[in-house]
Order: structure tokens, then C-alpha cells, then sequence
């Protein structure tokens, strides 16, 4: 049963520290997506990669968030440093492109203190 | 600027009702997605559409791009149908947008 898989889970963590989170996709999905959601602003887009290259990251904080894909198993969202305004459940999803659904992690539940 | 509004924000029905979910964007879409969000969090996707209509069990998703509307229907609801329902069209690029969601809850 194919699934994309993240962690961790939870994660509290207090401000200024390192907050690294990992996804793994669907084995052959050549698409990678990380999403945010929070109460006040529902899902949002942060970036998004395709072949593990970086097609669009205008949805996150330049200055303290970033994104990358080591190699096509492994997509990492990482901040630096984190923010109380950062706390929020944090989704990857992966699959093969526009004309083609999109399969969920099951999220990181980030609290920042 | 691409909009979406999905109406009704909340819903309440009893088990066994017809159950109609709507969603309405400003532009030409490339495609539609309809998810489910459970209450333990996870997200599902249920349909994704561009034209027609679909159906998946007691699930039916119809887009009409003419009148940029799309509609989720549930026949013979279920208590276990209590999820947050959530509409995400394409705007031409592989970015969903996301709506607000609906909160469907049904009574047994």
C-alpha cells in the first residue's frame, strides 16, 4: 500500500531553534508539494518540486524557510529559526503532475513556543 | 485573481440525507480536486476533474467549466461522511488553491 510517509509527527520545539521536517513520496512520483495549514489561513502552498528540481517556492518566507530534495526519495522542509506565527500542521504530497491527483502525508504538527 | 468559494462553511444532516457541497472559482481552470479532511487530520483526495462528471461509491463530483462550478454530492450520508470537504481548483499550473472548506457533520 503506497503512501507518502513524513516526520516527524509532532514536533515542539522553542523559538530560534532548527526545525527540520521530512517527507518521503510515493515511489515513482516525480512531483513533490509542501503545504501549510493553519486555523486563520487554511491550506497554502509553500513550493513545489518536480524531478527534484524546485519549480516554485513563492510560497514560503525566503528569509528563514527553505526546501530541497536531496534525491527523489527524500523532500526536507526546514526552518531556521522558528517562530511562535510558524506553529501550524505542515503536509507533503506527492504525485505525477498536473493532470494527476494528489496523495497526502499525514502531516507534521509543528508547535513552536 | 484566482478565487474560490465553496459554500455551505458548515452543514448538518441527518444519516441517510442527499448531501450537496458547492464550489465556485473566478477563472479558467485546468483541472478541479475535491479532498476529504478527517477529523484525526489526514487528507485524502477524493476526485480530480476537468470535466463531466465522476462517481466513486456513494461519492458523485460534477464540474460545469462553462459556469466555473463544480458540486460534490454524497448520497445516503453516513455518520463516517463527517469530514471537512475541501475544493482546490488548478488555476493552469500544477499550484492548487484552496477553499475554506466545508464541515459536514451527520446525526445518526
Amino acid at each position: 500500500d503506497a503512501r507518502v510517509t513524513q516526520t516527524p509527527r509532532h514536533k515542539v520545539t522553542e523559538m530560534g531553534q532548527e526545525v527540520t521536517m521530512r517527507c518521503q513520496p510515493i515511489l515513482g512520483h516525480n512531483t513533490v508539494f509542501w503545504y501549510r495549514q493553519t486555523m486563520m489561513q487554511g491550506l497554502e502552498l509553500l513550493a513545489y518540486f518536480r524531478n527534484r528540481a524546485p519549480l516554485d517556492d513563492s510560497g514560503m518566507p525566503k528569509d528563514r524557510f527553505s526546501a530541497e530534495m536531496p534525491d527523489a526519495t527524500l523532500a526536507t522542509l526546514k526552518i531556521q529559526p522558528s517562530e511562535p506565527r510558524d506553529s501550524a500542521v505542515y503536509f507533503c504530497a506527492s504525485g505525477l503532475g498536473l493532470s494527476y491527483e494528489q496523495y497526502f502525508g499525514p502531516g507534521t504538527r509543528l508547535t513552536v513556543t | 485573481k484566482n478565487e474560490v468559494e465553496q459554500s455551505p462553511q458548515n452543514l448538518t444532516a441527518q444519516e441517510g440525507e442527499f448531501i450537496t457541497i458547492n464550489c465556485s472559482y473566478s477563472v479558467g481552470i485546468s483541472a478541479l480536486h475535491w479532498l476529504q479532511q478527517h477529523p484525526g487530520g489526514g487528507i485524502v483526495s477524493l476526485f480530480m476533474l476537468s470535466s463531466g462528471k465522476k462517481k466513486h461509491g456513494r461519492l458523485i463530483a460534477t464540474i460545469n467549466i462553462q459556469e466555473k462550478h463544480s458540486s460534490l454530492h454524497i448520497t445516503a450520508s453516513h455518520p463516517r461522511d463527517s469530514a471537512v470537504y475541501i475544493c482546490a481548483p488548478n488555476f493552469g499550473n500544477e499550484k492548487l488553491t484552496f477553499g475554506t472548506g466545508t464541515r459536514l457533520t451527520i446525526i445518526p
